[in-house]
């Protein structure tokens, strides 16, 4: 079956390191995102992608970094890892192609979670 | 820009009591809507949708309909079971793009 992975799903790090985060769908879909899951904030996309090569800024895009080489991966990179980046991360993948665009769905992984100190 | 909210909980339940969480929205276009629902520890699941105004969407016993005159989309359940105790989250799609929107989820915990 077809599924959205993500690894690791538990880490610790210290302030100042560079951490990545790895995300990898078998769904074969275009689009993916990066999103972080805060108390009282539900969930603010990071970056995102439509694409082999492309990339976006989303809402809260600031002391990270996604890169596209292939249509499966979209590695969450933290240049220098802040205290407050510590929160859960959840990567997401959907198909714009469908029965219509209001039909395509947004596929997530089980989550990272990311302690930084 | 896009926003949805949505009460905030917990909202603590007993089995078989009705449900109801709020939700509305603000959006420059004609957004598809969405329920999305999380279970401990796990990552997010879609529950229902509906892309058009009056459309309902239901799944599992839950149902939300889209109300465009009141900008709103509030999930509802007649008989709750303690395997609903999860988090629920409100997320719109604007017509024109792929990214969701989430309001700030409302965790559900229901009492045997």
């Amino acid at each position: 079956d077809a599924e959205i992975t993500q690894s690791p799903r538990h880490k610790i790090t210290e302030t100042g390191r560079q951490v990545t985060l790895a995300c990898h769908q078998t769904w074969n879909h275009n689009n993916m995102f990066w999103y972080r899951q805060d108390l009282g904030h539900g969930l603010r996309l990071i970056h995102y992608s439509y694409g082999v090569q492309d990339t976006n800024k989303g809402e809260v895009s600031d002391g990270y970094s996604v890169s596209r080489s292939n249509t499966e991966d979209l590695p969450l990179t933290l240049e220098s890892a802040a205290s407050s980046q510590t929160s859960v991360y959840f990567c997401a993948s959907s198909d714009p192609r469908g029965p219509g665009q209001g039909y395509n769905e947004q596929f997530f992984g089980p989550g990272t979670r990311l302690t930084v100190l | 820009g896009n926003s949805v909210t949505q009460m905030e909980g917990p909202v603590t339940l007993s089995e078989e009591a009705f449900l109801t969480i709020n939700c509305t929205y603000t959006a420059t276009g004609y957004p598809s809507l969405f329920w999305y629902v999380q279970y401990p520890g796990e990552g997010l699941q879609l529950l229902l949708k509906a892309t058009k105004a009056d459309d309902k969407g239901s799944n599992k016993g839950f149902e939300a309909t889209y109300r465009k005159e009141t900008t709103s989309f509030h999930l509802e359940k007649g008989s709750v079971q303690v395997s609903d105790s999860a988090v629920y989250f409100c997320a719109l799609r604007d017509g024109a793009g792929n990214m969701l929107t989430f309001g700030g989820g409302t965790r559900l915990m229901v009492k045997p």
